[in-house]
């Protein structure tokens, strides 16, 4: 059983389109969380959510909008998709302080 | 200002050689500490982590870190790599309380030549 997933797994889109990005985890964990990971490696926090809370955001533009309509299930939201928003983002989830993650959506804006 | 350093951003060893990673943090009070792997076109899973107790902790397929509070230093060791061990490692740390934010390190790229 897959605990976290994410769809799609491969984006290519064109700039100043909008595109979401799904996430659904299965573990029954509270809290869950947006990365984006560049094309060196750099992990970095986007938002998190806590029982459909949003507790962390990060000084990302606000073309992007995360939604949770429940506490399995965390979505981005891209407006205007710009050449520098290609990168991998991975959602993850969190107990007890452990982040188990998704396998990642690539992202490649041309 | 809280941040994770990673020394070591390419390491290429030889099948059987010994392996530290170092990591550095920097985040006020008690601390919880990772280190995560990601092989190939995978994602991230936890290596080991510490929360607290002895701060030796192994962790999957041989690893070991090792936390040095005076340091604030948490090395990643494995006495003999192998061929699938290639994969980036990154170190982690967040608070013990009141925040669930993590802090990842800019990643260790390791090679291990066959």
């Amino acid at each position: 059983d897959t605990a976290v997933s994410q769809t799609p797994k491969y984006l290519v889109t064109q700039m100043g389109n909008d595109k979401s990005i799904k996430c659904e985890q299965n573990l029954g964990h509270d809290t869950m969380y947006w990365y984006k990971q560049d094309s060196k490696k750099f992990l970095k926090i986007m938002f998190s959510y806590n029982n459909k809370e949003l507790i962390i955001n990060e000084t990302v533009p606000n073309r992007f909008s995360p939604k949770s309509p429940d506490k399995a299930h965390l979505n981005l939201h891209i407006n205007s998709l710009e050449l520098g928003d290609s990168a991998v983002y991975f959602c993850a989830s969190s107990s007890n302080y452990e982040q188990y993650f998704g396998p990642g959506t690539r992202l490649t804006v041309t | 200002a809280q941040s994770v350093s990673q020394h070591n951003h390419h390491v290429i060893l030889s099948e059987a050689a010994s392996l530290e990673l170092g990591c550095n943090y920097s985040y006020g009070g008690t601390v919880n500490l990772f280190w995560y792997v990601q092989y190939p076109g995978q994602h991230l899973q936890l290596l080991l982590k510490y929360f607290s107790g002895d701060p030796l902790v192994k962790g999957i397929k041989g690893f070991e870190a090792e936390f040095i509070k005076s340091k604030f230093s948490f090395n990643l060791r494995k006495p003999s790599v192998q061929w699938s061990d290639t994969a980036e490692y990154f170190c982690a740390v967040t608070a013990t309380s009141g925040t669930y934010k993590y802090i990842f390190g800019t990643g260790t790229r390791l090679k291990v030549l066959a």
